[in-house]
């Protein structure tokens, strides 16, 4: 299994800012998810992250809205931008097994507020 | 449409075994997917099923029936630490359809 981290845990934000939440894995991956979960709901697939080309987003979620990075094979940024208090909710990331039922493994996930 | 469908929520008692049933439609079928998520916590996998019938792991079990669209999670023994929201997930067949379609989620609340 794949170790994720995430930071930060946990954050309050205000109407209209922007903020990057990071991803490390401890090893290499092809593809990294960014999910969203909102209180009392399953998870929401926002887009996937591939190293060296552009993220493919979900339908109802845009770039501009939700800007990715994918710099190497063990890191990934999602910035929620311009936020509004619809925004809040847990941000996860999460990366594929390399075998058998290829399951996916998550992060602590990032607890955002926004006020 | 895709859709998958779980009850929102059980109860149960420690010691008893329960089901939490999954029905799904979906495009395409590459394997179906029980995860736990603790409350605060992120979702933790727990079983995979792609072909028919019962895959048991511990106290865990998993069933699934493709020409029905269904499978049950089987939970024995339970314990107060099964207290959980246990999400069904199915994966599409091809391209952009590989991605994981996810239920709401039943929250399982396990009494003494």
């Amino acid at each position: 299994s794949a170790v994720i981290s995430q930071k930060p845990s946990r954050d309050i934000c205000q109407r209209g800012t922007s903020l990057t939440i990071q991803c490390q894995v401890d090893s290499q991956v092809t593809m990294m998810f960014w999910y969203r979960q909102q209180p009392g709901q399953s998870l929401t697939l926002i887009a996937t992250a591939n190293q060296g080309s552009e993220a493919t987003y979900e339908s109802g979620f845009v770039i501009d809205k939700f800007p990715i990075s994918r710099p190497n094979l063990t890191f990934s940024t999602l910035t929620v931008s311009n936020m509004s208090p619809e925004d809040s909710s847990i941000y996860l990331c999460s990366v594929k097994s390399r075998g058998g039922s290829y399951e996916q493994y998550f992060g602590p996930g990032t607890r955002l507020t926004v006020t | 449409g895709q859709n998958i469908d779980q009850p929102t929520e059980m109860t149960a008692t420690e010691g008893a075994i329960v089901q939490i049933n999954c029905t799904y439609q979906t495009s395409g079928f590459n394997g179906l997917f029980w995860y736990q998520q603790h409350a605060g916590e992120a979702p933790t996998f727990l079983s995979y099923n792609v072909l028919d019938g019962l895959e048991e792991k511990g106290r865990f079990s998993s069933f699934l029936s493709r020409s029905k669209g269904y499978s049950y999670l089987l939970l024995k023994e339970l314990q107060m630490k099964d207290s959980a929201s246990y999400l069904c997930a199915v994966r599409g067949n091809a391209g952009n359809n590989r991605k994981l379609i996810w239920g709401l989620g039943t929250s399982l609340a396990v009494n003494p």
